[in-house]
């Protein structure tokens, strides 16, 4: 998996948009970008996954820079339940043996009331 | 199912007694993956499945760990002989195909006393 960087924490007030940077400055065009976070002592949860185009589920939206080199992930209303580590990761998508799934350190994302 | 289950969700034995953990993936997931979590750490893959090939077992610690699945159904992770160095979380996840999105399952804790 090619390198990310994230921030070690951010704070964020409860009810605004969290806005979570990822830096990928050695993806390839192959690779895509996936964001899971970590709600303390549960399993990884899958958040959303883009290319190159913005993409927006239930949960957030992925903003991808045009050069592809770096990401936003926005959770647009956050709650004290999205207090998490958010990982950011960039893989190939579907085929290959690329499917064991790396996390860094993620960012630990905490919503004040 | 609605989503990965596992069982048990808290296991704490004897160093030197054997345990079985296992996993019920999503219905119709092709790709079964087992990972390990120690406190404060990353995910450690240890072993994938998928359909009926045969398994990576490329990051199974010793030959005291082993798995099975069944089809693409549930999948037990066998852990001889455990050691306290084995107290972690193992996680299961399931994804539709493998590279795809891994849906996880709350873990076991296991702890070694």
């Amino acid at each position: 998996d090619a390198k990310t960087t994230q921030p070690p924490s951010m704070d964020c007030a409860e009810g605004r948009a969290a806005n979570l940077p990822c830096n990928h400055s050695t993806i390839s065009g192959n690779e895509y970008v996936y964001w899971y976070r970590q709600i303390h002592s549960q399993g990884p949860q899958y958040i959303i996954h883009g290319l190159k185009n913005n993409e927006t589920n239930e949960m957030a939206s992925l903003i991808i820079t045009e050069d592809r080199k770096s990401s936003t992930l926005i959770l647009p209303h956050a709650t004290l339940r999205d207090t998490a580590v958010y990982y950011c990761i960039v893989r190939v998508g579907s085929g290959g043996s690329n499917y064991k799934l790396t996390f860094g350190k993620g960012t630990l994302l905490t919503v004040n009331p | 199912g609605a989503g990965v289950s596992q069982s048990p969700s808290n296991k704490v034995t004897e160093k030197g007694k054997d345990v079985e953990l296992r996993c019920d993936p999503i219905s119709g997931h092709t790709a079964l993956y087992w990972y390990r979590q120690r406190l404060g750490q990353g995910l450690e893959f240890l072993i994938y499945f998928q359909g009926n090939s045969a398994p990576d077992k490329s990051g199974l610690p010793s030959d005291r760990f082993s798995a099975e699945r069944t089809g693409e159904s549930v999948s037990t992770l066998t852990i001889q002989r455990t050691q306290q160095e084995d107290s972690a979380v193992y996680l299961c996840a399931s994804s539709q195909q493998p590279g795809l999105e891994q849906f996880f399952g709350p873990g076991t804790r296991l702890t070694v006393l």
